[in-house]
């Protein structure tokens, strides 16, 4: 199955300030996925990434909160711009496995203060 | 609108007493159902993924089940280390997963 590598695995920030979390797979996927988890939640879809394309946002979700860069088949960033509190949460990018799930990375716990 | 309903939202076993966790689905056109356990401050971990009525799946002391209205994970003689929280997802159409919240077990030993 795919690996991947999330990166940083937590951080605390600052209102007002962005945050760029970053996944690499050791494979190439055509659609890379972006979750939220917030506190006692489940996991909320974001956005998928497609490489060459801009990224399709579900509801509640805009670009200009959670931009998606897609540079190619391996690797993929979310940034979470303009921080309040509420943006704290655990954010999960994931890929369809060559197999029968999905595989997610490890996840960025992120503290916004 | 596809939704997913897990129960109960905590469990907790003495080691080696059985039971079984719950996910109702509505959904339309399910291509499949997902279990994943995660455990603290790390990201899902694939367990079954189940496509039909009836099919069943088995790992270690875990096993699935799917109707066309639910599924269940059945956990036999548990150990403190199946301690986590417990996912239901299921997947239809383009969309990708669509998570419940959760059971969160706690196996004492």
């Amino acid at each position: 199955s795919a690996v991947i590598s999330q990166k940083p695995s937590r951080d605390i920030c600052q209102r007002g300030t962005s945050l760029t979390i970053q996944c690499q797979v050791d494979s190439q996927v055509t659609m890379m996925f972006w979750y939220r988890q917030q506190p006692g939640q489940s996991l909320t879809l974001i956005a998928t990434a497609n490489q060459g394309s801009e990224a399709t946002y579900e509801s509640g979700f805009v670009i200009d909160k959670f931009p998606i860069s897609r540079p190619n088949l391996t690797f993929s960033t979310l940034t979470v711009s303009n921080m309040s509190p509420e943006d704290s949460s655990i954010y999960l990018c994931s890929v369809r496995d060559s197999g029968e799930g999905y595989t997610f990375g490890s996840g960025t716990r992120l503290t916004v203060v | 609108e596809d939704q997913v309903t897990q129960s109960p939202e905590a469990l907790r076993l003495q080691e080696g007493e059985s039971s079984s966790l719950n996910c109702s689905y509505t959904v339309s056109g399910l291509r499949g159902l997902f279990w994943y356990r995660q455990d603290p401050g790390k990201g899902p971990e694939f367990l079954f993924t189940l496509y039909s009525a009836g099919e069943e799946k088995e790992k270690e002391r875990l096993k699935a089940t799917l109707t066309k209205k639910e599924s269940f994970l059945h956990i036999t003689a548990p150990k403190p280390e199946d301690s986590a929280t417990y996912l239901c997802a299921v997947n239809s159409g383009n969309t990708p997963l669509v998570f419940g919240k959760g059971t969160r077990l706690s196996v004492i030993a």
